[in-house]
């Protein structure tokens, strides 16, 4: 069964650090791009991180920049993200999820890869507050 | 704010058709990058349902589709079901962001 499963969550304080875990199964999680999306309590999703298969390419969204750092242990299947300086808009559910690249074809001839995240895990809280 | 955007609330009976629309710009949607569809259950984790505009996950019913034209696109549900009564969240790409955007969420009411 392919599954994601965070862990890490929980309450710091403003200014504190953190770090999530995301242990992935079932899938050869090395051929992955892999994400972290958050979505603060009431509140639509939004992007965070992306990390490349083999962790040499890694985006943020602006809000995290210099704050969050995304990066994986394909050994150990796992994913992660080391949120330092927290703030209380950092306060979210936080999903790990796979960023695949998902096969598509509007002909016989003309086939293309869209970039979704397609598995997601179950998520973990993060409370960032005194 | 987000920059795609979606109507906050939709409604419809059972077995009836709706449409739940997603406006871009010219950086995202408008610029030809893939629109995706997620459905968030409460209390548990999105859902991908549609992805590359107009294809569905193996495991999704036939009742959803997807569509884009222009700097928009629109997610249909057909044969409405009290369990399709959710949120749901559209998804690009933003090449003036630099960001991977979602849409503000419709809640749909059945």
């Amino acid at each position: 069964e392919v599954q994601l499963v965070e862990s890490g969550g929980g309450l710091v304080q403003p200014g504190g650090s953190l770090r999530l875990s995301c242990a992935a199964s079932g899938f050869t999680f090395s051929r992955y791009w892999m994400s972290w999306v958050r979505q603060a309590p009431g509140k639509g999703l939004e992007w965070v991180a992306n990390i490349k298969e083999d962790g040499s390419e890694k985006y943020y969204v602006d809000s995290v920049k210099g704050r969050f750092t995304i990066s994986r242990d394909n050994a150990k299947n796992s994913l992660y993200l080391q949120m330092n300086s927290l703030r209380a808009e950092d306060t979210a559910v936080y999903y790990c999820a796979t960023f695949a690249k998902l096969r598509y074809c509007r002909s016989s001839t003309n086939c293309y890869g869209a970039d979704a995240f397609d598995i997601w895990g179950q998520g973990t809280m993060v409370t960032v507050s005194s | 704010q987000s920059v795609l955007t979606q109507p906050p609330s939709v409604s419809g009976a059972p077995g009836q058709r709706v449409t739940i629309s997603c406006t871009g710009s010219s950086s995202n949607i408008g610029a030809g990058f893939d629109v995706h569809w997620y459905q968030q259950l409460p209390g548990t984790a999105p859902k991908l349902l549609i992805y590359g505009n107009t294809d569905r996950p193996s495991g999704v019913p036939d009742r959803f589709s997807g569509s884009k034209s222009g700097t928009s696109a629109s997610l249909a549900i057909t044969g409405l079901q009290a369990e399709d009564e959710t949120h749901y969240y559209c998804q690009s790409y933003d090449s003036s962001l630099g960001s991977w955007v979602f849409g503000g969420g419709t809640k749909l009411t059945v």
